[in-house]
C-alpha cells in the first residue's frame, strides 16, 4: 500500500533548528516535495528531492534516500514565523499525482 | 504575480443545498487537482484533470460530487445534496505536467459549513 509517516506534532525555540522526518512507502517513486502551511491558509511549495542527497534553500534544507524512503526537511535560525505545519508528499510514478503525508504541526517557543 | 483563484472564500449552507465551488487556474498550467482537507483526514485528492480531460476521481464520492472544465480557465467542484460531513476546506491546485520539479499551486480554499 501507499504509506507517508510524519509525526504529529513538534515543539522547537526561535533561533534553533529543527529537522521533521518523513518516511513513505510507495509502490513508485519520482520525487519527493515539502510544503509549508500556515493555519487557515494554503499549502506553499517549499522544496523538491528527486536524487539521493540535501538541497538547500536558504534556512531551509531537505535531504532524500531513495534507498530508505526517508527524507526530512532542516530548518535552521528558527523565527516565529515559521511557526506552521509541514505536509510531506511524494510523486508516485509518472502520473503527476502526489500522495499525501498527514503533515507535522511545528510550534515555535520563544 | 500568477495566482490561482478560488470561489467563493466561504459558504454556509443547510443540508441538502447544492453548492457549487469555481477555481481558476494559472495561465498556461495543463493540470488542476481538488482536494478536500479537515483535520481529520488531512489533504484528500479528490479529482484530477489534465489539458481539462479528467484522469482519475477515485476520491471523490460520485453520488454527489462532481467536477468539470468546461474551459480551461475554470474548473467546478459541485455537490448536490450537500451533507454535515462534506464540510471541510477545498482547495484547488494546478500545475504544469511535464515542467520541472512540477509543482503544484494552491489556490486559498473555499470553506465549506454545511448546518
Amino acid at each position: 500500500g501507499q504509506n507517508i509517516d510524519q509525526p504529529t506534532e513538534m515543539t522547537a525555540t526561535e533561533g534553533a533548528i529543527v529537522q521533521i522526518n518523513c518516511t513513505y512507502q510507495t509502490s513508485g517513486f519520482n520525487g519527493l516535495f515539502w510544503y509549508q502551511q500556515h493555519a487557515g491558509e494554503a499549502p506553499t511549495f517549499l522544496s523538491y528531492n528527486v536524487l539521493d542527497g540535501l538541497e538547500e534553500k536558504g534556512r531551509f534544507s531537505s535531504f532524500l534516500s531513495r534507498s530508505k524512503g526517508y527524507s526530512y526537511l532542516l530548518l535552521k535560525e528558527l523565527q516565529m514565523k515559521d511557526s506552521a505545519s509541514y505536509l510531506c508528499a511524494v510523486r508516485d510514478g509518472s502520473n503527476y499525482q502526489l500522495i499525501w503525508g498527514a503533515g507535522t504541526k511545528l510550534i515555535i517557543k520563544p | 504575480d500568477a495566482r490561482v483563484t478560488q470561489t467563493p472564500r466561504h459558504k454556509v449552507t443547510e443540508m441538502g443545498q447544492e453548492v457549487t465551488m469555481r477555481c481558476q487556474p494559472i495561465l498556461g498550467h495543463n493540470t488542476v487537482f481538488w482536494y478536500r482537507q479537515t483535520m481529520m483526514q488531512g489533504l484528500e485528492l479528490l479529482a484530477y484533470f489534465r489539458n481539462r480531460a479528467p484522469l482519475d476521481d477515485s476520491g471523490m464520492p460520485k453520488d454527489r460530487f462532481s467536477a468539470e472544465m468546461p474551459d480551461a480557465t475554470l474548473a467546478t467542484l459541485k455537490i448536490q445534496p450537500s451533507e454535515p460531513r462534506d464540510s471541510a476546506v477545498y482547495f484547488c491546485a494546478s500545475g504544469f505536467y511535464g515542467a520541472y520539479p512540477g509543482e503544484q499551486f494552491f489556490g486559498p480554499g473555499t470553506r465549506l459549513t454545511v448546518l
